[in-house]
């Protein structure tokens, strides 16, 4: 069984732009996170998404967005890039949102903003 | 302060030789992960942890509830478990149970 996919792998976007990174769940998970790692530091909350709501949201500017889809695929978007926001994008996923679930990670998408 | 703290925050060892990893946390958790990074960024789920201890192969995973602490430990380390090791909870209130992470201990063994 195929774990949890994420694309594109590296993206090179200059400041201003738009991009937008994907990631598909485990089969059978309904639950999707988005994590922002900047480089030497541990990765940071950005959205929770279950059952296509989102449920929960860090401490991110609303130039970040995302969705999730009827299959639970996700889509992370941000707007009007900075530097600061190249890093590491990891997408984890779950059955469901409870505390003791294990969530499964992607092999992320590594953002670079020139 | 960070509300996980990770010690130390690197660690070089000879092959053969027993690590030890702490994690303290501030916060009211339903359950604590310790994950292993490669290089080049994937993440691998190693535990999580509510209560007691568990054990997988040559890692030992600990946690005391009571003290907000958590250890990992590597048995007869081998130049393979060098990696970057993270601690994370999952917080009890907030933002729908989401991890919270730790910047990682990286661990270097040498043969």
């Amino acid at each position: 069984d195929a774990g949890v996919t994420q694309s594109p792998t590296h993206l090179i976007k200059t400041r201003g732009q738009h991009v937008t990174l994907r990631c598909s769940p485990i089969s059978g998970h309904k639950s999707v996170s988005w994590y922002q790692q900047v480089l030497g530091q541990g990765p940071q909350f950005i959205f929770q998404y279950y059952e296509k709501e989102e449920r929960g949201r860090g401490n991110f500017p609303d130039r970040f967005s995302a969705r999730q889809f009827p299959n639970y695929s996700s889509e992370l978007n941000v707007n009007a890039l900075l530097l600061g926001d190249s890093a590491l994008y990891l997408c984890a996923s779950s059955f469901e949102t409870s505390g003791i679930d294990t969530q499964y990670f992607g092999p992320g998408t590594r953002l670079t903003v020139l | 302060k960070n509300e996980v703290e990770q010690s130390p925050q690197n660690l070089t060892a000879q092959e053969g030789e027993f690590i030890t990893i702490n994690c303290s946390y501030s916060v009211g958790i339903s359950a604590l992960h310790w994950l292993q990074q490669h290089p080049g960024g994937g993440i691998v789920s190693l535990f999580m942890l509510s209560s007691g201890k568990k054990k997988h192969g040559r890692l030992i995973a600990t946690i005391n509830i009571q003290e907000k602490h958590s250890s990992l430990h590597i048995t007869a380390s081998h130049p393979r478990d060098s990696a970057v090791y993270i601690c994370a909870v999952m917080n009890y209130g907030g933002s729908q149970g989401n991890l919270i992470f730790g910047k990682g201990t990286k661990l270097s063994v040498k043969p």
